[in-house]
């Protein structure tokens, strides 16, 4: 079956430190990959994407996501992170091949400490 | 510019009663979707559709029914609400070509 995996429930990390917020996935084909962000009481709002090309992508707010196609990962990153930053991150996938739909993981709790 | 609506933004139902939700959304997107979104489960594909006049099913589409009339609107009907159908309930839309998706802002509902 295809899937996403956000292995960690939630992320701490404190103001000016940098932040890794994991996923990895098991699908066919070349996948495209996303990462959304959800502040409380809002919807999703989409961060960066990785469809063909440079391995490193770099988003919205400062994040970047690295693809690895040998270790079927994507994970998002930050230099230096802020208090502001603290939300739900998600991350998902189009399958190649598929028309479109995306997978989502379950999500990763960040939170940011002054 | 209002991107992608939601109404109601709240909503409680008796079991067994009936609602519509309706999603509207300005960009002249092509698809749009309708997810459910319970903690720990992430977000749940109910329904999609992929122009005016079409929607098929996604992973959890028992419970709910879905109309594309007009290509702007995508309603998500709940004919019998049942306790297992309270969740956040969020639209999305996109263009063909590209494929991330927008975000309208949720609906909560509650099915006591």
């Amino acid at each position: 079956a295809q899937s996403v995996a956000q292995p960690e429930d939630q992320v701490n990390v404190a103001e000016g430190n940098p932040l890794t917020v994991k996923c990895t996935y098991s699908v066919s084909g070349n996948p495209y990959l996303f990462w959304y962000v959800q502040y409380p009481n809002r919807g999703l709002q989409f961060l960066l994407k990785y469809i063909t090309g440079d391995n490193l992508v770099k988003g919205s707010y400062g994040f970047e996501a690295e693809f690895n196609k040998s270790q079927t990962s994507f994970h998002l990153k930050k230099p230096s992170a802020l208090v502001s930053d603290s939300a739900l991150y998600f991350c998902a996938v189009r399958p190649g091949g598929s028309q479109g739909n995306l997978i989502f993981g379950k999500g990763t709790k960040l939170s940011v400490k002054p | 510019n209002a991107g992608v609506t939601q109404t109601p933004k709240f909503r409680v139902l008796k079991t067994g009663q009936s609602m519509t939700l309706l999603c509207a959304q300005d960009m002249n997107h092509e698809y749009m979707y309708w997810y459910r979104q319970d903690p720990g489960m992430g977000l749940r594909l109910i329904h999609y559709s992929v122009g005016e006049g079409t929607t098929a099913k996604g992973e959890v589409p028992d419970g709910y029914n879905v109309s594309r009339l007009k290509k702007q609107n995508f309603l998500l009907g709940l004919e019998s609400a049942a306790p297992s159908q309270t969740s956040v309930y969020f639209c999305a839309s996109r263009r063909r070509v590209s494929y991330e998706q927008y975000f309208g802002p949720g609906t909560r509902l509650t099915v006591t």
